[in-house]
């Protein structure tokens, strides 16, 4: 299969944590990685592999997976984290790359 | 720190092909990384559109394949993007990045450019 499910809007309360998450059969085979994308910028990365960080991404942002399940947790959101979330992965076959339709964030 | 930085024509016209060059600075496009295009059309999500290895080993998205050419030039250390009989579909800003991992693709995009709008319009 060749699709990423990603719940298309969640919301948190400032300082709270939160948790998106990414649907797929390629997650069985292959970890995620997960982007950040304020309006008018790039994806930044913020997470890759298991669970890690690229430098200079604040430790509240954390990533897991399970099954055919990816997620990534922001321990004490803040302001700043309000933005649109992607996660992509290797398809099940390897052979291209796919990313999930987006989960946009707001930070009450 | 790498940069990327993306290239060419912001309008084309139906029917006609989309080109792009990501130039790539402090870094070498023969370095153990892959490259790829990802696109974004205007307030939807991010589409894979292909990458290629500096020796010209390329994967496409099968729902481009039949329209994409991604090909290197070491001489310049730029990749392209050809896409061909383009429809206002194809509309977006078009990113280039780079693979954080060596040898293997893995779909970690550690580095982006800045993202360019080609418009595809009469």
């Amino acid at each position: 299969s060749s699709e990423l499910t990603q719940d298309p809007a969640v919301s948190v309360a400032l300082g709270q944590t939160v948790r998106i998450t990414c649907q797929g059969d390629s997650l069985r085979s292959y970890y995620a990685s997960w982007y950040q994308q304020k309006p008018g910028q790039a994806p930044v990365l913020v997470i890759y592999g298991k669970n890690n960080r690229p430098s200079g991404i604040p430790d509240r942002f954390s990533g897991s997976s399970s099954g055919n399940t990816a997620s990534l947790t922001i321990t004490g959101a803040q302001a700043e984290d309000e933005a649109d979330y992607y996660c992509n992965s290797r398809d099940s076959s390897g052979n291209f790359v796919v990313f999930g339709g987006g989960t946009k964030l707001t930070v009450l | 720190q790498v940069q990327l930085q993306e290239s060419g024509p912001g309008l084309v016209k139906p029917s006609g092909t989309l080109s792009l060059t990501c130039a790539v600075s402090g870094g070498s496009i023969s370095s153990s990384n892959w490259w790829s295009w990802v696109r974004q059309p205007p307030g939807k999500g991010l589409e894979w559109i292909g990458e290629i290895y500096h020796s010209g080993s390329t994967n496409y998205n099968p729902s481009l394949k039949s329209r994409v050419t991604i090909s290197v030039d070491k001489s310049k250390n730029q990749f392209s993007l050809k896409l061909s009989s383009v429809t206002a579909a194809d509309t977006a800003v078009y990113y280039c990045a780079r693979d954080l991992n060596y040898y293997d693709s893995s779909g970690y995009y550690s580095s982006w450019g800045q993202g360019t709008l080609v418009t595809v319009s009469s």
